[in-house]
């Protein structure tokens, strides 16, 4: 089946690690974005990337690193320097000005 | 700068009620497109709808309907006749036409009771 996978759906992780959220589509798509979901708030771009091994950051990209080694492939990274990482993490791809969703992954920093 | 503002944080309706949920934005660009999402309990967007700023004509399609008024920058969206299933989140965003990415409101919390 065509779409976007994002893996894994619930992620928990010490205070200070880094850990990497993974995202792969198959739609053939040139870009893909994260967004983060914090209660109550709309999505918040992280970063996007429009071509393989280019990519910008979005509205709040500090603490986060991205890599695009692959069409299919953006994964994300959050880091230590992440002040606050606890919140609901979506990939998404696109073609023209419309963006297909990943199902989410609930990153729990304790 | 962009802005969509989604004033109604949560809604709750009986089944059958129609609903109307409120969207207003903010751009500078005289070009852009106007989405719908809709967030289940899974956790994933799903498309509802995208309008282009130059077409305002309102949309309908089965249960759901579009109200897209540039003057008032608005983009309402209503559901006729709720249902349970209809209970989510939905989510008002914005792009413009030279760039990719979404502007997204804070979202609305539709609660449809049986």
């Amino acid at each position: 089946d065509g779409g976007i996978t994002q893996s894994p759906k619930y992620l928990f992780r010490k205070e200070g690690q880094n850990v990497t959220l993974s995202c792969e589509q198959n739609l053939n798509h040139d870009a893909m974005y994260w967004y983060r979901q914090d209660p109550g708030q709309g999505l918040r771009l992280i970063y996007y990337s429009q071509i393989v091994n280019d990519f910008q950051k979005g509205d709040i990209a500090e603490g986060y690193s991205v890599s695009r080694e692959k069409k299919e492939s953006f994964p994300l990274t959050v880091t230590s320097a992440q002040k606050n990482p606890t919140a609901f993490y979506l990939c998404a791809s696109g073609v023209g000005t419309e963006a297909f969703f990943g199902q989410g992954t609930r990153l729990t920093v304790v | 700068a962009q802005k969509v503002t989604q004033a109604q944080t949560e809604i709750s309706v009986v089944e059958k009620e129609d609903v109307t949920l409120d969207c207003v934005y903010e751009t500078r660009d005289t070009t852009y497109y106007l989405f719908w999402y809709k967030q289940p309990p899974s956790g994933e967007l799903v498309f509802l709808i995208r309008r282009n700023s130059f077409d305002e004509q309102n949309e309908i399609s089965g249960r759901y309907s579009w109200n897209f008024q540039k003057s008032t920058s608005s983009f309402n969206f209503t559901i006729t006749a709720s249902q349970v299933v209809d209970s989510a989140v939905y989510f008002c965003a914005l792009s413009p036409t030279s760039a990719r990415q979404l502007t997204f409101g804070s979202g609305t919390q539709l609660t449809v009771l049986p």
